[in-house]
């Protein structure tokens, strides 16, 4: 079946300039995380949401940084006024979510890849 | 003290040979344990996931788990040139959020 999908796969913006980052799940998966990953760094987790529960945000770096996900699908990460710091690759992971402590596994998007200038 | 810590490599392998690869965790409330290859400039693919302690085999590839000395360990059979990534590992926290180690470089040598 589908994977993650994500778009762009690439975006080149202005410094100061808005971005806006879309991931679409697996369909079924009920959990969406979003990871950044720095060139030659590993994965920063950023923000997790499961279902109808409240989003875990506390991996965002910054109040730039929001994100949402509309009818328990598809989710968009925002970037306000974009730094040279905010270059990365940004992923999307879904999964079936949580059970009685265990985690299913998360399946990766391509990423999209943010540059900064 | 990072939570998930991995050696960073590279481990150079010749073609053929096993391939091992360890990782160790920090909280003993961990449950689920994945192995993610990541080639240069790609996505992190998922290879395998264990839960419990013990082997775990699918493949030319073995998961190793022991919660009590806090471990889990990758081998790779057979290694191919195919098999050079990163391979990173990943283990949930208490409070569920996976939590990723930096990666192991591996390099697999015709």
């Amino acid at each position: 079946g589908a994977g993650v999908s994500q778009s762009p796969s690439n975006k080149v913006t202005e410094k100061g300039k808005d971005v806006e980052l879309r991931c679409d799940p697996i369909s079924g998966h009920t959990a969406l995380y979003w990871y950044r990953q720095s060139l030659g760094q590993g994965l920063e987790f950023l923000i997790y949401f499961q279902g109808n529960s409240a989003p875990d945000k506390s991996g965002l770096p910054s109040d730039r940084f929001s994100a949402e996900r509309t009818g328990g699908s598809v989710s968009t990460l925002t970037i306000q006024r974009t730094q040279q710091e905010d270059s990365a690759v940004y992923l999307c992971a879904s999964s079936l979510g949580r059970d009685r402590g265990f985690e299913y596994e998360q399946y990766f998007g391509p990423g999209t890849r943010l540059t900064v200038t | 003290q990072k939570e998930v810590e991995q050696n960073s490599g590279p481990l150079s392998v010749p073609e053929g040979a096993i391939a091992s690869l360890n990782c160790t965790y920090s909280d003993r409330g961990s449950q689920s344990f994945f192995w993610y290859r990541q080639y240069s400039g790609k996505s992190p693919e998922l290879i395998m996931f264990i839960y419990s302690n013990g082997d775990k085999e699918d493949g030319r590839f073995t998961a190793q788990l022991n919660k009590a000395s806090q471990y889990v360990s990758l081998l790779i059979r057979d290694s191919q040139p195919s098999d050079s990534a990163t391979y990173l590992c990943a283990v949930n926290d208490s409070w569920g959020k996976l939590q990723f180690g930096a990666g192991t470089q591996v390099v697999v040598t015709p």
